[in-house]
């Protein structure tokens, strides 16, 4: 099944704590990006790749880093966890860079106290 | 510059009246649109899109939404709201430009159906 996978789901952590959170994509789509979802703000992009190596800034990239080793796996790396970045994180790919249709993942809840 | 609002931040309706949920769009070029329905603690799912063929585009779950550029809407439509379509909905606008494309996207409207 085609698919995009996020873990983990839910992340309670403390502030200043390194976290990762893995997404992966079994289409061998060349374009993955992550955003934030907030109540009120939409879907805001904080990173996207558009191949393996090839990693850029979104709209709201402060606080985040990001790795494209490989073409499926893109995880997003939180170094020092601030409350504010508690939010629900989506990560995406499709097909392009000339990005059309994106396939989501299902979340990841994550709360920084 | 590109950029979209949904006019509605929660929308209720009955089961089995019409639903509509309102979406305008500023794009200084002819825009690609997208409806996205995100059910509760569920991943975004593409409803339907729009890419400059026929304005009138018919996506998945009997939703429909017209591009209508004189009014620079792109409103979504549905005749008769089932319980299963409570849920939120983003109105998304494409920003071309450079080597990649971005996906603007709106704040969302709430849907509730009430039985």
């Amino acid at each position: 099944e085609a698919q995009v996978t996020q873990n983990p789901r839910y992340l309670i952590t403390v502030t200043g704590k390194k976290l990762t959170v893995t997404c992966s994509q079994n289409m061998n789509h060349e374009y993955m990006s992550w955003y934030r979802q907030d109540p009120g703000l939409g879907l805001r992009q904080i990173y996207y790749s558009m191949n393996v190596e090839v990693t850029d800034k979104g709209d709201v990239p402060e606080g985040y880093k990001v790795s494209r080793k490989e073409k499926r796996n893109f995880p997003l790396i939180l170094e020092s966890p601030s409350p504010n970045q508690t939010s629900l994180y989506f990560c995406a790919s499709s097909r392009g860079t000339k990005v059309e249709t994106q396939y989501f993942g299902p979340g990841t809840r994550l709360t920084v106290l | 510059a590109q950029s979209v609002t949904q006019l509605d931040s929660h929308v209720s309706v009955s089961e089995g009246t019409p639903v509509l949920l309102r979406c305008n769009y500023s794009s200084s070029y002819s825009p690609s649109l997208f409806w996205y329905v995100q059910h509760p603690n569920k991943g975004l799912q593409l409803l339907l899109k729009y890419t400059s063929a026929a304005t009138l585009v018919k996506g998945i779950n009997g939703f429909e939404a017209e591009f209508k550029k004189s009014e620079t809407s792109f409103h979504l439509t549905k005749p008769s709201a089932h319980m299963s379509d409570a849920a939120e909905y983003f109105c998304v606008v494409t920003l071309y430009g450079g080597a990649t494309n971005k996906l603007i996207f709106g704040t969302g409207t709430l849907l509730a159906v009430q039985p």
